[in-house]
């Protein structure tokens, strides 16, 4: 079965500091795609950043990466310069094509 | 921003009773599909229409059943409602499902209360 997993379900970081946050997944599939979605109070589902697994290259948008460890099924997200609007559930998901498969997100609180 | 709209954003039903959420996709997108996400947990893929076509379903009853018409709106039908079907319905738009690399663009939500 495809899996995906967040261990963490809360995490904090103070306002300019950095945090990571995990990921991992269980496919047998060689070819698929990993997101990371942001979703505030406003309950909107954001893209915060997308990997293609066939590219060895870690993704990077803005103040936001990502660790892509493809023979550990790992995929964390790196968020940098900690901002107060930064304070959402994080989800990780992964996709084979079609349906995307979500972990249970990780709650993030930014300190001031 | 996406440009995915749903309606109605909070729907309260009893048991027993049927249900219509809506959605707007964003202009150009041809691929909608639907999720249920409770509460405390991520989104769960119900289905996914191509083109007007079923293009894919998970692992929810018939009573889950969808439209997708020509001018990039839609509709997720629940019939004979339960409590467990109290969570928020997320639409997501794509350009072209059938592309492996296809990105999924959410809308904010519509939260039902079954009673």
């Amino acid at each position: 079965a495809q899996t995906v997993t967040q261990s963490q379900p809360e995490m904090s970081v103070q306002e300019a500091e950095t945090v990571t946050l995990s990921c991992t997944y269980d496919t047998s599939e060689s070819d698929y795609y990993l997101f990371w979605y942001k979703q505030p109070p406003s309950r909107q589902m954001i893209l915060v950043i997308r990997q293609e697994a066939y590219k060895q290259q870690n993704a990077t948008e803005n103040r936001f990466s990502v660790n892509f460890q493809k023979a550990a099924k790992s995929f964390s997200l790196k968020i940098s310069d900690s901002q107060l609007g930064d304070a959402a559930m994080y989800f990780c998901a992964y996709s084979p094509g079609l349906k995307y498969i979500f972990g249970t997100g990780t709650r993030l609180k930014v300190l001031a | 921003e996406t440009g995915v709209t749903q309606s109605p954003t909070h729907l309260i039903k009893t048991r027993g009773q049927q249900v219509t959420l809506r959605c707007s996709s964003q202009s150009g997108h041809n691929t909608v599909s639907w999720y249920q996400q409770a509460l405390g947990q991520g989104p769960q893929f119900i289905f996914q229409y191509y083109r007007e076509e079923e293009n894919g379903r998970g692992n929810f009853p018939p009573r889950f059943s969808g439209l997708q018409f020509p001018n990039y709106s839609s509709e997720l039908n629940v019939n004979a409602l339960e409590l467990d079907d109290s969570a928020l319905y997320l639409c997501a738009s794509s350009l072209d499902g059938l592309q492996r690399a296809d990105t999924q663009y959410f809308g904010p939500g519509t939260r039902l209360t079954v009673l």
